[in-house]
């Protein structure tokens, strides 16, 4: 069983529509839990950073972490065309562990 | 926001020729560094941790004599790929995390390229 699983896609949804991308890990040590957002040829841009259970929101962008049940969110309301790009969840130890275990990444196309 | 940049972004260059890579993080300083390796639509691979001033931390299966890595200081951080061949052709990224640690923030990719 690896580490982090998310579901690669792809996924295609029409503009407006509300995206719900997840990623289920198996070590329930992690504490921190991000989610990057990366354009084809780029480097990964952070959107959304969480410590620990709990929901975060900024934007139309939430994070939902749920350790109980190793399982955490990211959802996109109103999405937009610009929000099409491959999305990794990541996760870490804390302390002075920084090393980050990836997911594989989703690629969402969102359709004008 | 915390920036990483990294520098170059695209390189092009013949089988043989040792290419260096820059990391640098702009508005904070960054004891720790990641250097990662990524293929086309696949995720992230770390190569190996640089430690500044001390020597870099390498992932197994990473060749250190390969990839060079050198910290000299609490804002940069360089990754030179010594006698470089097609294989090594790729997506090479940089991170450092932030103050306190958490989280970490990405440069934007040097791609390259090994005729």
């Amino acid at each position: 069983q690896k580490e982090v699983e998310q579901d690669p896609g792809p996924l295609s949804v029409p503009e407006g529509a509300i995206v719900s991308l997840n990623c289920t890990y198996s070590n329930s040590a992690f504490q921190y839990f991000m989610w990057y957002r990366q354009y084809s040829r780029k480097g990964p841009e952070l959107l959304m950073y969480t410590y620990s259970s709990g929901n975060k929101e900024d934007g139309r962008f939430t994070a939902q972490v749920d350790k109980s049940s190793k399982y955490i969110s990211l959802f996109i309301r109103d999405s937009q065309p610009s929000d099409s790009a491959t999305y990794l969840c990541a996760m870490n130890l804390g302390g002075s562990n920084y090393k980050l275990t990836f997911g594989k990444g989703t690629l969402l196309t969102v359709n004008p | 926001g915390a920036v990483v940049s990294q520098h170059p972004s695209r390189v092009i260059c013949k089988s043989g020729t040792s290419v260096k890579i820059e990391c640098r993080s702009l508005d904070f300083q960054a004891t720790t560094m990641f250097w990662y390796r990524q293929f086309p639509k696949k995720s992230l691979m770390l190569m190996a941790t640089s430690n500044e001033g001390s020597k870099a931390t390498y992932e197994q299966g990473v060749e250190k004599d390969k990839f060079l890595i050198n910290h000299a200081s609490l804002t940069l951080s360089t990754l030179t790929v010594t006698s470089a061949h097609p294989e090594d052709s790729s997506f090479y990224i940089c991170s450092a995390p932030e103050t306190g640690n958490q989280p970490q923030h990405f440069g934007d990719g040097t791609r390259l390229s090994i005729l």
